[in-house]
């Protein structure tokens, strides 16, 4: 955790509508990451950004959106498009490349 | 295929003993390991990092071992306490010319017992 904020802690969806999931970190790192986690399985990549206004889809970026308009914001857009969306979601952030990560408390995201 | 396999799924021990978790990886090429503790419904907290030149590294009463030939790794935890109830996630990042990429293993979820 540390400074890394997710929120909300939990977030309901209605099947249609588009969240937002929202990362914030004041500890001055350049890169930011968003992983899915579902149970039994490991963390799966989105989204990731190394620097402001540039961002890079991770292996399951389908159906998920994301901007870096600042360096302390990283927020996540789960679509419409994504059918499965129920899952845990984590914000992480670093210093450069694949170094240790931070990782946020997470927000759990559940369709209704 | 980038793969990084834990062992076991789960396991439950008595507080005070000691227990050990194995990590393999299919990765390459390898960069570096990493041992991370998630408590339920927390964000992962890393505990240990190591490259290929690395085979012990420890912190507190967690001890990570590296053997870079047989792509093996193991988390040793010592005296355990109640408070070492989690998942544990062993991850592996690889390097190359499309750039950086970390695999994230299923975890091995571990119950401590009074």
């Amino acid at each position: 955790d540390g400074g890394i904020t997710q929120s909300p802690k939990y977030l309901f969806r209605k099947e249609g509508q588009n969240v937002t999931l929202s990362c914030e970190q004041n500890l001055n790192h350049d890169a930011m990451y968003w992983y899915r986690q579902d149970p039994g399985q490991g963390l799966r990549l989105i989204y990731y950004s190394q620097i402001v206004n540039d961002f890079q889809k991770g292996d399951i970026a389908e159906g998920y959106s994301v901007s870096r308009e600042k360096k302390e914001s990283f927020p996540l857009t789960v679509t419409s498009a994504q059918k499965n969306p129920t899952a845990f979601y984590l914000c992480a952030t670093g210093t450069s490349g694949q170094e240790t990560q931070y990782f946020g408390p997470g927000t759990r995201l559940l369709v209704l | 295929k980038n793969q990084v396999e834990q062992s076991p799924q789960s396991l439950i021990i008595l507080e005070g003993k000691n227990c050990t978790l194995q990590c393999n990886y299919t990765v390459s090429p390898f960069s570096n390991l990493r041992w991370y503790k998630q408590d339920t419904g927390r964000g992962p907290v890393s505990l240990t990092i190591m490259t290929f030149s690395e085979n012990t590294k420890s912190n507190r009463r967690y001890t990570a071992t590296l053997d870079a030939d047989t792509k093996q790794s193991s988390l040793h935890i010592t005296a355990s306490q109640l408070s070492d109830s989690a998942s544990y996630i062993c991850v592996v990042s690889a390097t190359g010319t499309g750039g950086f990429k970390t695999i994230f293993g299923a975890g091995t979820r571990l119950f401590v017992k009074a």
